[in-house]
């Protein structure tokens, strides 16, 4: 049964820092993998999208990298806003039509 | 594009009554949509998947008969709680995929549910 591991649960940074969150799942013959962000009482935002064949995405500041081998995900965030305060949540498409399998996320504050 | 709108946004009800939720695709079609279930601080978890024109899978430890999906058409879905009550005060999502084989799924907003 394929499980997500999202750590660190909870990341404070000042503003203007890279940073990185990580993700893990434990069977490596995954369809895709979809980085979401959610913002409190809110729905889920899709950030990034990696198909099993490729090795990263890329969109404006933020940078999602897939080692299907190993099972892990990051996502990398390049200089850090206020505005990017939320919860950051890892998803494993184990088929084609198939749910999403979430991790618990990562919530993240930054300061000004 | 890739826009998938959910009704109420929020709800309270008393005990007992029944609650419908619509999940809609706004600008595709969707054979398949899901549902999942968000409890405070905790990650979703899938109810159930839903398919146009079929009976819904529901996901075990699920009531079939206590969340009624319905799927009458390519572009809407509904969740319907019946004779609500306390514990299913809840979060609930509905996601669509776009076809295509890429399986990328867009999420609703969301209905926050309060039994009363």
């Amino acid at each position: 049964k394929q499980e997500v591991t999202q750590i660190p649960a909870a990341l404070s940074v000042p503003e203007g820092e890279n940073l990185v969150l990580n993700c893990s799942f434990t069977d490596s013959a995954i369809y895709n993998l979809q980085w979401f962000r959610q913002d409190p009482g809110k729905g889920l935002t899709s950030l990034l999208l990696i198909q099993s064949s490729q090795r990263e995405q890329t969109s404006g500041r933020l940078n999602a990298s897939l080692d299907k081998s190993s099972g892990r995900s990051t996502l990398y965030i390049a200089a850090s806003q206020p505005g990017d305060s939320a919860t950051y949540l890892c998803a494993v498409g184990n088929q084609a039509g198939t749910a999403l399998i979430f991790g618990k996320g990562t919530t993240l504050s930054v300061s000004s | 594009g890739a826009v998938v709108s959910q009704h109420p946004s929020r709800v309270i009800c008393k005990s007992g009554t029944s609650v419908k939720i619509e999940c809609r695709s706004l600008d595709f079609q969707a054979t398949t949509m899901f549902w999942y279930r968000q409890f405070p601080k905790k990650s979703l978890m899938l109810m159930a998947t839903s398919n146009e024109g079929s009976k819904a899978t529901y996901e075990q430890g699920v009531e079939k008969d206590k969340f009624l999906i319905n799927h009458a058409s390519l572009t809407l879905s509904t969740l319907t709680v019946t004779s609500a009550h306390p514990e299913d005060s809840s979060f609930y999502i509905c996601s669509a995929s776009l076809p295509g084989g890429r399986n990328e799924q867009f999420f609703g907003p969301g209905t926050r549910l309060t039994v009363l």
